[in-house]
C-alpha cells in the first residue's frame, strides 16, 4: 500500500497567488515526521518544512505552511504569494518508526507534484 | 548548516564499466547514509541504508552485488555501480541524518549517471 500519496501530478498557479499541494499518508505509528522538499530541475533536494506527529500547531516557514490534519492523515503544503522561482517538483515525505528501531530514519517519498508558476 | 558533498555531479560511462559515487559530510558525522535512485519525473526510491562500519541494508529488489555501498568512515559513504548497463542510467542521490531539532536530512546534490 502506498504510504505517501500525492494525487496531483501537475499544478499551475498564477504568480502572487497561493497554491495548495496535497499529501496524504498512511502509518500505524504514533510517532512520525512529515517533510516537504522542493526539487528544481538541477536535482537538488531543498528542505521546506517539517511537521512532527505530536506537534499541535501547523508548521510555518516563511511563505510555506503545512496544513496538518492528523485524523484525516493529510499534510498539505500551502505556498503563499507564489513566485516564478517556485516552479519545481515538490515531494512530501514521511519518516516513521521509533528511534532505535531497525527501520528508523527511512524517508518514504510521495510521487511528487510538478508546480508551474505562470507570470 | 549541515552539508553533504556528492561527486561527481554528472558521469557518462561505457557499458560494462564501474562507476563510483562519493558522498561526504563536510561539517558533521554522518553515522547513517541513505542512497536513493530517481528516474525522470518520478519519485525517489530508497536503494539502501548504510551505517558506518557495518554492511549496508538493501531494499527489496536492489541487487547488492551490482550496487556496492561502503561506509568506511563517519564522513564518507560510496556507491559503486558495477558492470553498468544502460538501464542503470538514472539520478542517484544520497542523504544523511543531519543534526538538528527534529533530526532532519541533508541531501547531496545528486549524480546523473548515463551509461552508453
Amino acid at each position: 500500500a502506498q504510504k505517501i500519496t500525492q494525487t496531483q501530478p501537475g499544478m499551475f498557479v498564477q504568480e502572487k497567488e497561493a497554491v495548495t499541494l496535497d499529501c496524504t499518508y498512511d502509518t500505524s505509528d504514533q510517532s512520525y515526521g512529515l517533510f516537504w522538499y522542493k526539487q528544481p530541475s538541477s536535482g537538488e533536494m531543498i528542505f521546506l518544512i517539517y511537521q512532527g506527529s505530536y506537534d499541535e500547531q501547523n508548521a510555518t516557514e516563511g511563505r510555506y505552511s503545512l496544513n496538518f490534519q492528523k485524523a484525516r492523515k493529510s499534510a498539505n503544503l500551502v505556498i503563499s504569494a507564489s513566485q516564478l522561482g517556485d516552479s519545481a517538483m515538490y515531494f512530501c515525505a514521511m519518516r516513521e518508526g521509533n528511534a532505535g528501531g531497525t527501520s528508523y530514519g527511512k524517508l518514504t517519498f510521495g510521487q511528487g507534484t510538478i508546480l508551474t508558476v505562470h507570470p | 548548516g549541515a552539508v553533504v558533498s556528492q561527486h561527481p555531479s554528472r558521469v557518462i560511462c561505457k557499458s560494462g564499466t564501474s562507476v563510483k559515487i562519493e558522498c561526504r559530510s563536510l561539517d558533521f558525522q554522518a553515522t547513517t547514509m541513505f542512497w536513493y535512485r530517481q528516474f525522470p519525473k518520478q519519485s525517489l526510491m530508497l536503494m539502501a541504508t548504510s551505517n558506518e562500519g557495518s554492511k549496508a541494508t538493501y531494499e527489496q529488489g536492489v541487487e547488492k552485488d551490482k550496487f556496492l555501498i561502503n561506509h568506511a568512515s563517519l564522513t564518507l559513504s560510496t556507491l559503486t555501480v558495477t558492470s553498468a548497463h544502460p538501464e542503470d542510467s538514472s539520478f542517484y542521490i544520497c542523504s544523511a541524518t543531519a543534526p538538528g531539532p527534529y533530526e532532519g536530512y541533508t541531501f547531496g546534490s545528486g549524480t546523473r549517471l548515463t551509461v552508453v
